[in-house]
């Protein structure tokens, strides 16, 4: 069965220092995963895709991602935070006719 | 162009009582898929929905149904509301219906959200 895990539900970090948010998947195939970010108010947003290509995934908003097959990992990284990046994230692993979300992890962006 | 509308965007119940949710998915969108989002918690898959047929279920009873019109937009569901149906209701729509292939993208509208009293 598929799974995905989040390790923190909160993470704070200053604005202008590097986001790590991380993720761990479990598959028993190649799995597709995504990264999603949720505003307050707003709909979910699709951050970046890992789909079996390129290893390094590069998203919207200077996010990126690296798959790691051995670690079973897909940690999302930023190299500078900004206030705008404060949300909820969401680590996703896609079965073909299902969708699993983590249960999120909440960025804080300290002044 | 207009995004996924969802209507009511907000909605007080009581147990025992019946909901219906509405979502229009983007222009061109055939697949409409629903999600609760429990506070704190992730959202769950609930019901896909393409071409007006039910293409995958999540672990949900029997007292969440869907359905799909011919304009692709979509309805759900829920009889006999319980204190725990209190959540963000979210819907999605895409182009089809794989949910692993990086070029359907799923586009959220922002919920409804269900209280339950």
């Amino acid at each position: 069965a598929q799974s995905v895990t989040q390790l923190d539900s909160h993470v704070s970090v200053s604005e202008g220092t590097p986001v790590l948010l991380r993720c761990n998947y479990s598959s028993s195939y190649s799995p597709s995963l995504f990264w999603y970010v949720q505003h307050p108010n707003k709909g979910l947003q699709l951050l970046l895709k890992y789909t079996s290509a390129a290893t390094l995934v590069k998203g919207i908003n200077g996010f990126e991602a690296e798959f790691k097959k051995s670690e079973t990992s897909f940690h999302l990284t930023k190299p500078s935070a900004h206030m705008s990046d404060a949300a909820e994230y969401f680590c996703v692993v896609t079965p073909y006719d299902k969708i699993i979300f983590g249960k999120g992890t909440r960025l804080h962006i300290l002044p | 162009d207009a995004g996924v509308t969802q209507s009511p965007t907000h909605l007080i119940k009581t147990r025992g009582q019946h909901v219906t949710l509405r979502c229009s998915p983007i222009s061109g969108h055939k697949s409409v898929s629903w999600y609760q989002q429990v506070l704190g918690q992730g959202p769950q898959f609930i019901f896909q929905y393409y071409e007006k047929e039910e293409r995958g279920r999540g672990n949900f009873p029997d007292r969440f149904s869907a359905r799909q019109f011919p304009n692709y937009s979509s309805e759900l569901n829920v009889n006999a509301l319980l204190l725990g149906d209190s959540a963000l209701y979210l819907c999605a729509s895409s182009l089809w219906t794989a949910f692993n292939s990086g070029a359907n993208v799923l586009t959220f509208g922002a919920g409804s959200r269900l209280t339950v009293l």
